[in-house]
């Protein structure tokens, strides 16, 4: 069965500090992943795209890498922001339109 | 350009009843997806429509339905419904039939609260 499993639940960092959020999944045959930005009262935006090539792709301070052979990526977060408090969803997608698989999310706290 | 809108924003309904959501895509974009997203789930793929045809469908029993209009509006209907149901409703527009390479645009959601 087709998973992704983000880690940790929840966290709560200081403002300025960084932080790393993880990704593991399952899913097989891979096409690509992404992370989305979820904030409170919104739907997700996306973050970044990989594909299985790829090992690391950047956006401003939110970088995410991939390691296809252990099936892991990571989001790193560099200076956090209070705006950064959300949710960060990891996303893989199968090569068939609309195979998307969701992990539940890390929701981030970022407090003064 | 707008982005995908989605009404109502709140829903309360008691069990047995039905709903209806409605989803306007960004301009121009022919596909709409809809999405279920529950704390204990996560997002779940409910239906894709394109060109006002349904083209996948994830695992949601019957009673979950939508429609796409020509301009590409859609609606998505739940009849009896249940307290599990409770979730936030969440679609999602694309320029053409959705490949993963796409990006999809969410919309803020539907908070549907079942009693």
């Amino acid at each position: 069965k087709n998973q992704v499993e983000q880690s940790p639940q929840s966290l709560i960092i200081l403002e300025g500090k960084n932080c790393t959020l993880q990704c593991n999944y399952t899913v097989s045959p891979f096409s690509n992943l992404r992370w989305y930005k979820q904030d409170t009262g919104r739907g997700p935006v996306s973050l970044t795209i990989m594909t299985f090539s790829e090992n690391t792709k950047s956006n401003g301070r939110y970088t995410a890498t991939l390691d296809a052979d252990t099936k892991q990526s990571s989001l790193h977060i560099t200076a956090s922001q209070l705006s950064d408090s959300a949710s960060y969803i990891c996303v893989v997608s199968a090569p068939a339109a609309s195979k998307l698989t969701f992990g539940t999310g890390t929701r981030l706290q970022v407090t003064l | 350009k707008a982005g995908v809108t989605q009404t109502p924003r709140y829903l309360i309904k008691t069990r047995g009843q039905q709903v209806t959501l409605s989803c306007s895509p960004i301009s121009g974009h022919r596909s709409v997806s809809w999405y279920q997203q529950t704390p204990g789930q996560g997002l779940q793929f409910l239906f894709e429509y394109f060109s006002e045809t349904q083209r996948n469908k994830g695992n949601f029993p019957g009673r979950f339905s939508g429609r796409q209009f020509s301009n590409s509006r859609s609606e998505m209907n739940v009849s009896t419904l249940e307290l599990g149901d409770s979730a936030l409703y969440l679609c999602a527009s694309s320029l053409n039939f959705y490949t993963p390479q796409d990006t999809q645009y969410f919309g803020p959601g539907t908070r549907l609260t079942v009693l």
